[in-house]
């Protein structure tokens, strides 16, 4: 079955540079969310999607922006980057129907480093 | 908020054992929880869910979770556990309607052939 893709899987990048990541949700699915995971920790929600309109928001800075497009995959936009972004950043998808969310799948992620 | 616990920071176990990891939650309206395990350098995938119905849910590679509303609970349990279970476990909740999910810090699990 086909799963959440996303790219690039490894990232490294210079403090002040900016980064963009993409997610491809599981054919079908509507609903994307970015998640972040600092080292040790557990995923933290930055933000969720649907039907390419903003559904949620959670700690995510103001330095990140995301989308959904009309095919539905998902970027994340993150400028000025800081050393204390450097995380493992997943995406997850699912099908919301009759209004209420099914099940998140989760992709492989993207391992950012911030040097 | 909701917000979830999971008090097993680490647990060994030696191959065969019996295994239960603890999760509570903190919500006041209705959940829905979720186990997630993640192998060593892979994502989270789904090891099963609770959404409604049999407070007993089975899911896959011989694991189970138990609701207790009551008790505000979701333990994972497996009786019989193997190498291959070695992997950092994630408990999450959502509220129904809102779907962003909540985690609990995680129990790593090494599993001692």
């Amino acid at each position: 079955a086909a799963g959440v893709i996303q790219s690039p899987r490894h990232l490294i990048k210079e403090k002040r540079e900016t980064a963009t990541l993409k997610c491809y949700p599981i054919p079908r699915h509507d609903t994307v969310y970015w998640y972040q995971q600092g080292p040790g920790q557990d995923p933290q929600f930055l933000i969720s999607f649907y039907e390419k309109m903003q559904s949620d928001k959670g700690s995510i800075p103001d330095r990140f922006s995301a989308q959904q497009f009309s095919d539905y995959h998902s970027e994340l936009n993150m400028s000025s980057l800081e050393l204390g972004d450097s995380a493992l950043y997943f995406c997850a998808s699912s099908y919301r129907s009759q209004g209420a969310s099914d099940t998140q799948y989760f992709g492989p992620g993207t391992r950012l480093t911030v040097l | 908020a909701q917000s979830v616990s999971q008090h097993n920071h680490h647990v060994i176990l030696s191959e065969a054992a019996s295994l239960e990891l603890g999760c509570n939650y903190s919500y006041g309206g209705t959940v829905n929880l979720f186990w997630y395990v993640q192998y060593p350098g892979q994502h989270l995938q789904l090891l099963l869910k609770y959404f409604s119905g049999d407070p007993l849910v089975k899911g896959i590679k011989g694991f189970e979770a138990e609701f207790i509303k009551s008790k505000f609970s979701f333990n994972l349990r497996k009786p019989s556990v193997q190498w291959s279970d070695t992997a950092e476990y994630f408990c999450a909740v959502n509220a129904y309607g809102n779907e962003k999910l909540t985690f609990g810090t995680g129990t790593r699990l090494t599993i001692i052939p």
